[in-house]
């Protein structure tokens, strides 16, 4: 059974980094038919897809956040990361990990998310 | 890639006939999926590739269109079926973009 978990503060500071990671189970992360996706939801509100990223490194962002984005790949420990820079209260949300497979072209695995919330 | 979804907000009853939309700003050939998402929990794919129901979803659930323009139909909505749905395109050209969401409710 995949199983992908987010781990990372709940709180940050306005102007500083949001990390997170995300840890994947029942599933080699150096799969070559999936990339590896991050995908967030304020409070109340839709899905914003943030980036996704491939075994060998490839990525690709969001353009809206591309500028603050930077997603990394951990084949050994079968995890994979965000960061995203100098957060403002808009950054706060529930960020998800998901799996995106290529034969459906669709996130058929999803992590549980995880609060981030952006405040001083 | 925009995509817009219609309506916001759906108000139907059990065994009711539904149907949501989702329009893209250009086309996205059959590359979409939809997910249904309940409050609090993350979004789970129900259609991929636009008409294609993902295994163990029930058949009440269908998809249909292409180029620019997509449905989700529920045939005789059940309990279970209230929820928030959102389209997601794929184009290797763009970002991924989900619709705004339709929420059906009682």
């Amino acid at each position: 059974q995949v199983q992908l978990q987010e781990a990372g503060p709940g709180l940050v500071k306005p102007s500083e980094t949001l990390s997170l990671t995300c840890t994947v189970s029942g599933d080699s992360i150096s799969s070559t038919t999936h990339y590896w996706s991050w995908i967030r939801q304020p409070p109340g509100k839709g899905l914003e897809w943030i980036a996704y990223i491939y075994y060998t490194g490839d990525a690709n962002y969001n353009p809206s956040l591309k500028s603050r984005v930077t997603i990394s790949i951990d084949t050994p420990t079968n995890h994979f990361s965000l960061r995203l820079s100098s957060v403002t209260a808009v950054d706060t949300a529930v960020y998800y990990c998901a799996r995106w497979e290529v034969s459906s072209l669709s996130h058929d695995y999803w992590g549980q998310g995880t609060l981030v919330t952006v405040s001083s | 890639i925009q995509m817009t979804q219609s309506p916001s907000t759906l108000s139907a009853s059990v065994g009711d006939r539904v149907t949501i939309t989702c329009r893209a700003s250009q086309t996205t050939s059959s590359w979409l999926a939809w997910y249904q998402q309940k409050p609090g929990k993350a979004p789970k794919v129900l259609i991929y590739m636009a008409s294609t129901l993902k295994s163990g979803v029930p058949s009440r659930f269908s998809g249909s269109g292409s180029g620019t323009e997509f449905t989700l139909t529920i045939t005789s909505l059940q309990p279970d079926d209230f929820a928030t749905y959102y389209c997601q395109n794929y184009n290797s050209y763009f970002p991924w973009t989900f619709g705004q969401g339709t929420k059906v409710e009682i």
